[in-house]
């Protein structure tokens, strides 16, 4: 079946340093990849996706690229932001007859000092 | 952007009891809603998808009878926890699927926690 691995946390970082959350995944077929972003007290939102293997999803300064070759879409940011302060979950839609249905990993906690 | 609201935020109940939580969007019309449900330090589940006119698709695993699902109009999927448990709290989270293209994107709530005594 379809399954994501994240990088377990919680992550602590001050800000302006350099964010990576690792994902890989494990899926049959071609699969798209997601990260969505839960704001504390807020539901998900999507932070960026890929759909296809060497897509780079980017938003808000962060990116991720999708590698096939080593079924990953890591999460990185440059410099974080306290307000990136939240949980992030990677997320795969498998496609056929899963569309629609979207698998997580089991989220990280990011906190960002000042 | 698309608002998915859920209500209530939080319901405590008593064993046995039934619970409903409700499942809106906001500002669009959503064919498609998708139940999660999430437990401490964990994943998001998968729990059934809901289509509008349609009978609920549950996924293995999760009782019909139990998580029962409507979805009697586009803006508006409710689920029902029927005699409640304990072993039923947790954090429900809905989410709608706007769009018609290849790959819509899913809006979630900001989640249901039920606590059962």
């Amino acid at each position: 079946g379809n399954s994501v691995t994240q990088m377990e946390g919680p992550v602590t970082l001050s800000e302006e340093a350099f964010l990576t959350i690792n994902c890989t995944y494990t899926a049959t077929g071609y699969p798209s990849l997601f990260w969505y972003v839960q704001y504390p007290g807020e539901g998900l939102q999507l932070l960026l996706k890929a759909t296809k293997a060497d897509d780079k999803g980017s938003n808000k300064g962060f990116e991720a690229t999708y590698r096939k070759e080593t079924t990953s879409f890591h999460l990185e940011k440059g410099s974080v932001q306290v307000s990136d302060s939240a949980v992030y979950f990677c997320a795969l839609s498998a496609g056929g007859t899963s569309y629609g249905k979207l698998t997580f990993g089991q989220g990280t906690i990011l906190t960002v000092h000042p | 952007g698309a608002v998915v609201s859920q209500h209530p935020s939080r319901v405590i109940c008593k064993s046995g009891t039934s619970v409903k939580i409700e499942c809106r969007s906001l500002d669009f019309q959503a064919t498609t809603m998708f139940w999660y449900r999430q437990f401490p330090k964990q994943s998001l589940m998968l729990m059934a998808t809901s289509n509008e006119g349609s009978k609920a698709t549950y996924e293995q695993g999760v009782e019909k009878d139990k998580f029962l699902i409507n979805h009697a109009s586009l803006t508006l999927s409710t689920l029902t926890v029927t005699s409640a448990h304990p072993e039923d709290s947790s954090f429900y989270i809905c989410s709608a699927e706007r769009g018609l293209e290849s790959l819509n994107e899913q809006f979630f709530g900001p989640g249901t926690r039920l606590t059962v005594l």
